[in-house]
């Protein structure tokens, strides 16, 4: 069982717009995290927010958590064409011992 | 800089025969995870460790076993592979469940034919 859900699937925008993505889990989380991936490799971590945070800020990227909605988004801002890449977001079930469920991702293409 | 090395960036096995997907870490993180990844489908857990020698099950074990004899190496054993187990495979490790970030590694893309 998937515990996140991204929305949208895919996001096409132009160089400069911002990007927004959703994500919507359904228990209880310790924190919520998000990641890239670039076509054919491995994730990177982008950003972490805690179950008691509900904004936190990186670079470009500004993340916000509702744990009342269960839900999280990240904004790109000025996107730029090297941000084309697949975005997951990941949680924890908020037990001790349990891995990083990951949702099924956003695709965004970001066009010069 | 954390570094996760799986063996091989892309393999190709024939049905039925046995294959190990091997997995190493080099920052001493006590959990780590295989995950596969299809298109539309996203990152399915397939199991995880949070110890040597302890292991749980994810959301689609059947067919694959794992292995951690070490701390800093985690195998992921295709039993019998079939061709429903074509897939990129992901490892990937962290020190603490939700608390810290996950490392992965560059994937391997498995083909059996």
């Amino acid at each position: 069982s998937q515990q996140g859900e991204e929305d949208p699937q895919a996001l096409s925008i132009q160089g400069g717009e911002n990007a927004t993505m959703n994500c919507s889990y359904k228990t209880s989380i310790n924190n919520l995290q998000w990641y890239r991936q670039n076509s054919g490799r491995g994730l990177v971590h982008l950003i972490l927010i805690r179950s008691n945070e509900r904004e936190k800020h990186s670079g470009r990227l500004r993340v916000t958590l509702d744990t009342s909605k269960k839900s999280s988004s990240l904004l790109i801002t000025a996107s730029r064409a090297a941000d084309t890449a697949s975005y997951f977001c990941a949680t924890d079930a908020n037990q001790a011992g349990t891995a990083l469920i990951f949702g099924k991702g956003t695709t965004l293409s970001v066009s010069s | 800089d954390v570094k996760v090395t799986q063996s091989s960036r892309y393999l190709v096995k024939r049905t039925g025969e046995k294959v190990f997907l091997e997995c190493v870490q080099d920052m001493d993180h006590e959990n780590m995870f295989w995950y596969r990844q299809d298109p539309g489908l996203g990152l399915r857990l397939i199991y995880f460790s949070y110890d040597v020698k302890m292991k749980e099950k994810g959301d689609i074990p059947e067919g694959y076993s794992v292995s951690r004899e070490k701390k800093e190496r985690f195998s992921l054993i295709l039993e019998s592979a079939s061709t429903n187990q074509t897939s990129m495979y992901l490892c990937a490790s962290s020190f603490r469940t939700g608390i810290t970030e996950a490392f992965f590694g560059q994937g391997t893309r498995l083909t059996v034919v």
